[in-house]
């Protein structure tokens, strides 16, 4: 079945240390992927977004991710957080162009 | 840059009553507006997709008759919870395009808390 996977619910890193966060899908062919953040109560916020090209991407914040076809994964990395980090982050595809399917999110927590 | 206001932020009903949720996009023409639900500690389910002009495409297991999806303009959509229950107490968002989102940013309101009592 066509889904995207966040396989980590919650993960926990010092603050001042790198992050990476899972992001899977499995959709035919490559969809046009997301990584969204939001805060406790709040809405949400692009941090970047892949459709084409260099599959490298620059988000927000110091966030970027990395496509790769191969391994059908989005993962999502800061080579540094701060405790404004803190949040639930969403993976998100929109497999056909017309809509935006999100992963079930990872609760990042920063420890001081 | 472009805003997506929904209103309102937070809302109270009773039991059985209908509730209202507006999401505009307040400097552009939105062709395309989604509306999502979130409970919380959960990820945002997409509920339906709204064209401007068109009747709304709900996803599986939307009830379409419960959640009705309205949107009548370039700049607004509607979302009409009837006869809710505590159950529909959830966290709606909305979000709207311009057009493809291949070529189109697309973006979020901050959402309406709705509580049924």
């Amino acid at each position: 079945a066509q889904s995207v996977t966040q396989p980590d619910i919650h993960i926990t890193v010092s603050e001042g240390a790198s992050l990476e966060l899972r992001c899977n899908y499995s959709y035919g062919a490559t969809p046009y992927l997301f990584w969204y953040v939001q805060s406790p109560g709040q809405g949400l916020q692009l941090l970047l977004k892949y459709f084409s090209g260099d599959t490298l991407v620059q988000g927000i914040k110091g966030f970027e991710a990395e496509f790769k076809r191969s391994q059908s994964s989005f993962n999502l990395r800061k080579p540094s957080v701060h405790w404004s980090d803190a949040a639930e982050y969403f993976c998100a595809v929109a497999p056909g162009g017309d809509k935006i399917i999100f992963g079930k999110g990872t609760r990042l927590h920063i420890l001081p | 840059g472009a805003v997506v206001s929904q209103h309102p932020s937070w809302v109270i009903c009773k039991s059985g009553t209908s509730v209202k949720i507006e999401c505009r996009s307040l400097d552009f023409q939105a062709t395309t507006m989604f509306w999502y639900r979130q409970f919380p500690k959960q990820s945002l389910m997409l509920m339906a997709t709204s064209n401007e002009g068109s009747k709304a495409t709900y996803e599986q297991g939307v009830e379409k008759d419960k959640f009705l999806i309205n949107h009548a303009s370039l700049t607004l959509s509607t979302l009409t919870v009837t006869s809710a229950h505590p159950e529909d107490s959830s966290f709606y968002i909305c979000s709207a395009t311009q057009g493809a989102l291949g070529g189109n940013t697309i973006y979020f309101g901050e959402g309406s808390w709705l509580t049924v009592v």
